[in-house]
């Protein structure tokens, strides 16, 4: 069964503490992991997406990485604007026809000043 | 941009009642999806579809059903609405059947009373 895990659950940072979000996942054969971010009360916004291992993506203070197992989402001197949740998920190839995504819960990340 | 829009971002209804709640989307997606998000459980799907008048059952599809009339719009109808369908509820769409990158609206938070 394709599972999503997200570590920590929560996350406090003072502004410019550098961190990084983990995501393991076991799938059969990736086709697509996805970052997304959730501000309190509104819908994901989409970030990146990452579809082989060793493939890295930036924008902004954010950078995401993907290994065979895992992949991390790297925050640079966050800021408190970057404070909401981060949600990873993944899609495999046995949903992959329905293009169904497989999420994991989410860490809540606070940036104070 | 992609545009997914919903009816309502907060909606008051009563036990027993029937209730809509309407997605739209304005980029020629094949795909939407229909989720509940609950703290602790994360994003659950509720049902999905990948055509007009095509429908799929997700992992929590008892108490809902979903009409797709036409391509840009998806309908969750909660038949006889009860306490614990109190919830967010998040439409999201993608834009063809093996393009994963699903794109969410700002979602709806129903209450039951």
């Amino acid at each position: 069964e394709d599972q999503v895990t997200q570590s920590p659950e929560a996350l406090r940072l003072q502004e410019g503490e550098s961190s990084s979000l983990n995501c393991s996942y076991t799938v059969s054969g990736l086709r697509g992991l996805f970052w997304y971010r959730q501000d309190p009360g509104k819908g994901p916004e989409f970030l990146f997406t990452l579809y082989s291992a060793g493939e890295e993506k930036e924008k902004e203070r954010l950078k995401a990485t993907l290994t065979k197992k895992e992949s991390f989402l790297h925050i640079t001197a966050p800021k408190p604007e970057d404070s909401a949740t981060y949600l990873c998920a993944v899609s495999g190839r046995r949903g992959s026809t329905l293009g169904r995504l497989y999420f994991g819960r989410g860490t809540q990340l606070t940036v104070w000043p | 941009d992609v545009k997914v829009t919903q009816s309502s971002r907060y909606l008051v209804k009563r036990t027993g009642e029937k209730v809509f709640l309407e997605c739209v989307q304005d980029m020629d997606h094949e795909n939407m999806f229909w989720y509940r998000q609950d703290p602790g459980l994360g994003l659950r799907l509720i049902y999905f579809s990948y055509d007009v008048k095509m429908k799929e059952k997700g992992d929590i599809p008892e108490g809902y059903s979903v009409s797709r009339e036409k391509k840009e719009r998806f309908s969750l109808i909660l038949e006889s609405a009860s306490t614990n369908q109190t919830s967010m509820y998040l439409c999201a769409s993608s834009f063809r059947i093996g393009a994963d990158t699903q794109y969410f609206g700002p979602g709806t938070r129903l209450t039951v009373l």
